[in-house]
């Protein structure tokens, strides 16, 4: 069974300052997908960033960023010059090659200006 | 751009009613995918389907029924509604590969 662990439920982070976002993984699987999704207070779930487990360099976007570890199977979520816009719970999850997704529990993430 | 539409957005239901809730998508999906998300424990896996008239239970499906007799629709069923189902639902849907999923606003369902 694949099971992902977010360990912070809670955070919160200064306007313009970093702040980064665990997640741990486990699976026996060797050909996987990790994403992290954003979910405003408007309820909507939106993609931030994807990391397939093949590739060794780290994914970016904008000001996120990931920090996977595929030995120690970890996946944590950067984020550069925190906007106001960014107070959301965030998702990490995993996806394999047997289609179903599985999500951790979310942390809630607070800016604060 | 429509992308996933679910339908209702909110309803309330009395317990042992029967509802259905409807999840389209325009992109030409193979995948779709029925969550229910609940305070504390994140998004949770009811069924999926991979293909039209195909359907299979994820973590969850106990007290839901799917069908998805046309490739756009996947609709989640409850027979016999129970307070234990009050949650936020949410449809998805995604294409073939290592694609991302994309997702509904959400249905907000009160069973009293």
């Amino acid at each position: 069974a694949q099971t992902v662990t977010q360990s912070q439920p809670e955070m919160s982070v200064q306007e313009a300052e970093t702040v980064t976002l665990s997640c741990t993984y486990d699976t026996s699987e060797n050909n996987y997908y990790l994403f992290w999704y954003k979910q405003p207070p408007s309820r909507q779930m939106i993609l931030v960033i994807r990391q397939e487990a093949y590739k060794q360099q780290n994914a970016t976007e904008n000001r996120f960023s990931v920090n996977f570890q595929k030995a120690a199977k970890s996946f944590s979520l950067k984020i550069s010059d925190s906007q106001l816009g960014d107070t959301a719970m965030y998702f990490c999850a995993f996806m394999y090659t047997g289609n179903q997704f599985y999500f951790g529990t979310g942390t809630s993430l607070t800016v604060i200006p | 751009n429509a992308g996933v539409t679910q339908t209702p957005k909110f309803r309330v239901l009395k317990t042992g009613q029967s509802m259905t809730l409807l999840c389209a998508q325009d992109m030409n999906h193979e995948y779709m995918y029925w969550y229910r998300q609940d305070p504390g424990m994140g998004l949770r896996l009811i069924h999926y389907s991979v293909g039209e008239g195909t359907t299979a239970k994820g973590e969850v499906p106990d007290g839901y029924n799917v069908s998805r007799l046309k490739k756009q629709n996947f609709l989640l069923g409850l027979e016999s509604a129970a307070p234990s189902q009050t949650s936020v639902y949410f449809c998805a849907s995604r294409d073939r590969g290592n694609q991302p999923q994309h997702f509904g606003d959400g249905t907000r369902l009160s069973i009293l």
